[in-house]
């Protein structure tokens, strides 16, 4: 059974420090992986997808890796912004169509 | 491209009473849908995977019968909370999978349903 975890599940920091946010999962034979971004209350948005062929994808200010081997993805956030934050989940697909999520990290960027 | 539009973004009903959540696929068809329910500072769960013109699937432990969904056409499916009860109150989120091949998902929006 796929298991989702994410790590921390809070971080709080100052504007502009670079933030790493690490998801592990127990079963590494998947074929992507989502990380999305949470407002309060809100839906989901979806911040980049790694296909398992790949070991990372950039967007913007945002990197994600995958070592699809030891079952760890992380998400680089560089320069933080209060507009940063949010909580981060990550996702991994279990069986054809559905997904997994993580636990979430809730981050803070304080100004 | 790609959204989801999800309605009611939130509401408020008593006790005994259904209420019917719909999300739309606006510019795409979508093939597979998923109803996610979220609790507080928790992570998403899944509910039920529907098909279009097919019965939903159910995961462990969800009652089909008091969620009820339905998926009758490529844009637009439902998910129908019966007799409600303070303790469905959530966050139920939805999201849309594309035809032709695509592996990347949208999510609604969410609707906040507290049942009083």
């Amino acid at each position: 059974k796929q298991e989702v975890t994410q790590i921390p599940a809070a971080l709080s920091v100052p504007e502009g420090e670079n933030l790493v946010l690490n998801c592990s999962f127990t079963d590494s034979a998947i074929y992507n992986l989502q990380w999305f971004r949470q407002d309060p209350g809100k839906g989901l948005t979806s911040l980049l997808l790694i296909q398992s062929s790949q070991r990372e994808q950039t967007s913007g200010r945002l990197n994600a890796s995958l070592d699809k081997s030891s079952g760890r993805s992380t998400l680089y956030i560089a320069a933080s912004q209060p507009g940063d934050s949010a909580t981060y989940l990550c996702a991994v697909p279990s069986g054809t169509y559905k997904y997994i999520f993580g636990t979430g990290t809730r981050l803070k960027v304080l100004a | 491209g790609a959204v989801v539009s999800q309605h009611p973004s939130w509401v408020i009903c008593k006790s005994g009473t259904s209420v019917k959540i719909e999300c739309r696929s606006l510019d795409f068809q979508a093939t597979t849908m998923f109803w996610y329910r979220q609790f507080p500072k928790q992570s998403l769960m899944l509910m039920a995977t529907s098909n279009e013109g097919s019965k939903a699937t159910y995961e462990q432990g969800v009652e089909k019968d008091k969620f009820l969904i339905n998926h009758a056409s490529l844009t637009l499916s439902t998910l129908t909370v019966t007799s409600a009860h303070p303790e469905d109150s959530s966050f139920y989120i939805c999201s849309a999978r594309g035809t032709g091949g695509r592996l990347r998902y949208t999510f609604g929006s969410g609707t906040r349903l507290t049942v009083v």
